[in-house]
C-alpha cells in the first residue's frame, strides 16, 4: 500500500522557469510532510519541511504547498537551475512514530539550460 | 563536523554469506535510521535504534536481518545468508532529538549487490 504516491516519474522544464513537483498521501495521520534531494550515489539531502498545520512554506528558492483537504502537496522551485537537476523525494511523518518516514518513489527533475 | 558515515560503500556478496554494514551517525546524533531503497522504489523504513536500543523494528525482515547501536561504536545491519532480493541500496540517517518536522541526516548509502 504506496501511502506517499509521486505519480510522475519525471519532469524536464527549461532554466529559469518554474518547476512544480506533486506528492500526494492516503494517511491521514501523516502531520508533516519533506521534500528531500538525492543526486546519483549519494544520500538523500533534506531540502524543504511543512507542518499540517500550515499550508504553506518558503525558503529562498523552494516553496512547499500543502492541501490538506485534498492530501496534496507540491514543491515549487522558481527559477530553476540546472542544479537542481536531481531525484526529489516527497516524504511523511507523524508524531508518535519515532520521526520514521514514509517516502514516495521520487521524482526525477532534468532542468535544460 | 563530519556527516553521516556509512562504510563500506559498495558490498558484493555470493547468496548465503553474511553482509554487514556500518553507520557512524552525525557527532551528538543518539537516533539512528535505517532505510533501504529497491532499484525503482523509494526509500523503505527499516528500523529506527537509539544507543543500545531497538527503538522500532516495524520494517525489519522478521528473518535474517537484525541491527545494533552499541554504547560505543557505528550502528551495525546484519544481513545474514544473503539473497538476491537483498540487493539494494541501504541508508542510515541520524538526528540529534526527535525532531518535530522528521528532519534526519543520510549517509551516502551501502550499495549491497548479491551475486
Amino acid at each position: 500500500d504506496q501511502q506517499v504516491k509521486q505519480n510522475s516519474p519525471s519532469l524536464s522544464v527549461q532554466e529559469g522557469r518554474i518547476s512544480i513537483l506533486n506528492c500526494d498521501y492516503t494517511n491521514s495521520m501523516f502531520d508533516y510532510f519533506l521534500w528531500y534531494k538525492k543526486y546519483p550515489a549519494e544520500g538523500p539531502t533534506f531540502l524543504i519541511s511543512i507542518s499540517s498545520i500550515k499550508d504553506k512554506n518558503e525558503d529562498g528558492r523552494f516553496t512547499v504547498f500543502l492541501n490538506k483537504s485534498a492530501k496534496h502537496l507540491s514543491l515549487h522551485i522558481v527559477p530553476s537551475q540546472p542544479g537542481d537537476s536531481a531525484v526529489y523525494f516527497c516524504a511523511a511523518g507523524y508524531t508518535g512514530a519515532n520521526s520514521k518516514l514514509t517516502f514516495g518513489k521520487g521524482i526525477t527533475l532534468s532542468v535544460r539550460p | 563536523n563530519a556527516g553521516v558515515m556509512q562504510n563500506p560503500r559498495h558490498l558484493v556478496r555470493r547468496r548465503g554469506q553474511e553482509a554487514r554494514l556500518r553507520c557512524s551517525p552525525m557527532k551528538g546524533h543518539s537516533h539512528v535510521y535505517w532505510y533501504r531503497q529497491l532499484p525503482e522504489e523509494g526509500l523503505k523504513f527499516m528500523v529506527y535504534l537509539q544507543k543500545e536500543n531497538i527503538i522500532d523494528e516495524s520494517g525489519m525482515p522478521k528473518e535474517r536481518f537484525s541491527a545494533e547501536f552499541p554504547k560505543e561504536g557505528p550502528s551495525i545491519l546484519r544481513i545474514q545468508q544473503v539473497v538476491r532480493g537483498d540487493s539494494a541500496a541501504y541508508f542510515c540517517a541520524s538526528s540529534p532529538v526527535l525532531k518535530g518536522n522528521g528532519e534526519a541526516f543520510f549517509g551516502q548509502g551501502t550499495r549491497l549487490t548479491v551475486v
